[in-house]
């Protein structure tokens, strides 16, 4: 993998549901993987910075891991709701972000 | 708490003219990294700075120059502006140069060139 892939590109869900979306990132010279929540017209939201093979991280119904040997991440909310609607943007890093592509997530009523 | 702050927020410039973008890192923050982001367009990096000084440079044209200053503020200057420079430009900071710590990001720039 050349470049920090994410999947699905869209999803759509029903309030309540469990969701998940991926992040594919290079195994080599890997450093940090970021995960930012991005609502139209604001600033990314930091949500977790992951370091070690094995991490996971939790904030809230959001949680992340991470697996540095296979180059993917995944994150997870449980129970969506309407206002976890926006993009989910991974980054991978060395000193610089390379930013994916993004998963658009609305969650509906 | 303190945020990157981003100035100005909006900027409409003519082709050929010359933009500069102001971004104030969070206080204490050492490094700063600008993107752009086109429409539709995943975030570029641009460039980026720690201490003052030059650490990375990403797809930044050579029409556009930046720094860091003594106070940690940066300032991106664009010349020569061409209508594809439309953007929003982010500035994002950092402690440490990049150590795994968490990366902030402003609210971005929004420059129209027409």
């Amino acid at each position: 993998i050349l470049n920090v892939e994410q999947s699905p590109q869209s999803l759509h869900v029903q309030e309540g549901d469990s969701t998940n979306f991926t992040c594919s990132f290079p195994s080599s010279n890997f450093y940090a993987l970021h995960w930012y929540r991005w609502e139209t017209a604001k600033s990314p939201e930091a949500l977790f910075v992951m370091t070690l093979n094995g991490d996971e991280k939790k904030k809230g119904r959001i949680s992340a891991t991470l697996n540095t040997k296979e180059g993917y991440s995944y994150l997870y909310i449980k129970g969506s709701q309407p206002e976890d609607s926006a993009t989910y943007l991974c980054a991978s890093s060395d000193n610089k972000l390379t930013f994916g592509t993004g998963t658009q997530l609305k969650v509906e009523l | 708490a303190a945020g990157v702050i981003q100035s100005p927020r909006h900027l409409i410039k003519e082709k050929r003219e010359t933009a500069t973008l102001k971004c104030y890192p969070i206080p204490r923050h050492d490094t700063v990294y600008w993107y752009q982001q086109g429409p539709g367009q995943d975030p570029q990096f641009l460039i980026s700075f720690y201490e003052k000084m030059q650490s990375d440079k990403g797809s930044i044209p050579d029409r556009f120059s930046a720094q860091q200053f003594s106070d940690y503020h940066s300032e991106l200057n664009m010349s020569s502006l061409e209508l594809g420079d439309s953007a929003l430009y982010f500035c994002a900071s950092s402690t440490d140069g990049y150590s795994g710590n968490t990366i902030y990001f402003g609210e971005g720039s929004w420059l129209t060139v027409v």
